[in-house]
């Protein structure tokens, strides 16, 4: 079945440096993926999303790379903040958006 | 324009009963999604409804589990005889429509605690 592997699944930087997380996805069918943020006992936000036809996307200090061939995506965090440490999670979707797979989740910490 | 509503937020249930999870989409959404986190855990996609039809179950357990988005009221995720691996926070999210690249919003979760 359609799975998305997440890696690492801790992530502890200093704050000002860079943080990148990587996914990886089975389905060579997937088109859309959406990041979500989700801090402590709160809902998944989405952050940052790339369809399959665009490269890379850039929001201020958050940045999403698409290789299709390679079936890999990242999420790129620049000049980290203290408020940055949450998780998370990666996804894929389907052509249909009939289902979203997720990631297991990153952890995030950013040491002030 | 609420969110996307989910109630309650905290449910606690004996082993044996029945547990009901509601979530009233967002205005104008008809597409519901259920996701289930464990613990320490990622999101589980459980089950994709529209509108008086389950699209995709692929995602719930076999037994024990049901879900229903009827024509008017909420999306309802029926658990029966809850055990204690039911324990999780379930996500409910909406979407304006189910095609490609659409996003979803989230609901606050119901957060099931079986003891």
């Amino acid at each position: 079945g359609e799975n998305v592997e997440q890696h690492p699944s801790t992530l502890s930087v200093q704050e000002g440096d860079s943080a990148v997380i990587k996914c990886t996805y089975s389905d060579s069918a997937s088109n859309y993926f959406p990041w979500y943020k989700q801090e402590l006992g709160k809902r998944p936000q989405l952050i940052i999303d790339i369809r399959s036809n665009v490269g890379e996307k850039k929001d201020q200090r958050i940045a999403v790379t698409l290789n299709k061939t390679a079936k890999h995506f990242s999420l790129h965090i620049t000049e980290t903040q203290p408020e940055d440490s949450a998780v998370y999670f990666c996804a894929a979707s389907n052509p249909g958006g009939f289902k979203t797979i997720f990631g297991a989740g990153t952890r995030l910490f950013v040491k002030a | 324009n609420a969110g996307v509503m989910q109630n309650p937020r905290h449910l606690v249930r004996r082993r044996g009963q029945e547990a009901r999870l509601r979530c009233s989409p967002m205005k104008g959404h008809s597409h519901v999604y259920w996701y289930r986190q464990l613990p320490e855990e990622g999101l589980k996609f459980m089950v994709y409804l529209q509108k008086e039809n389950i699209i995709d179950e692929s995602g719930m357990p076999k037994e024990r589990f049901s879900a229903e988005f009827p024509k008017e009221g909420p999306s309802i995720l029926r658990i029966q005889q809850v055990v204690r691996g039911d324990s999780a926070a379930y996500f409910c999210a909406s979407s304006q429509d189910g095609g490609p690249n659409t996003e979803a919003f989230f609901g606050q979760g119901t957060r099931l605690t079986v003891v």
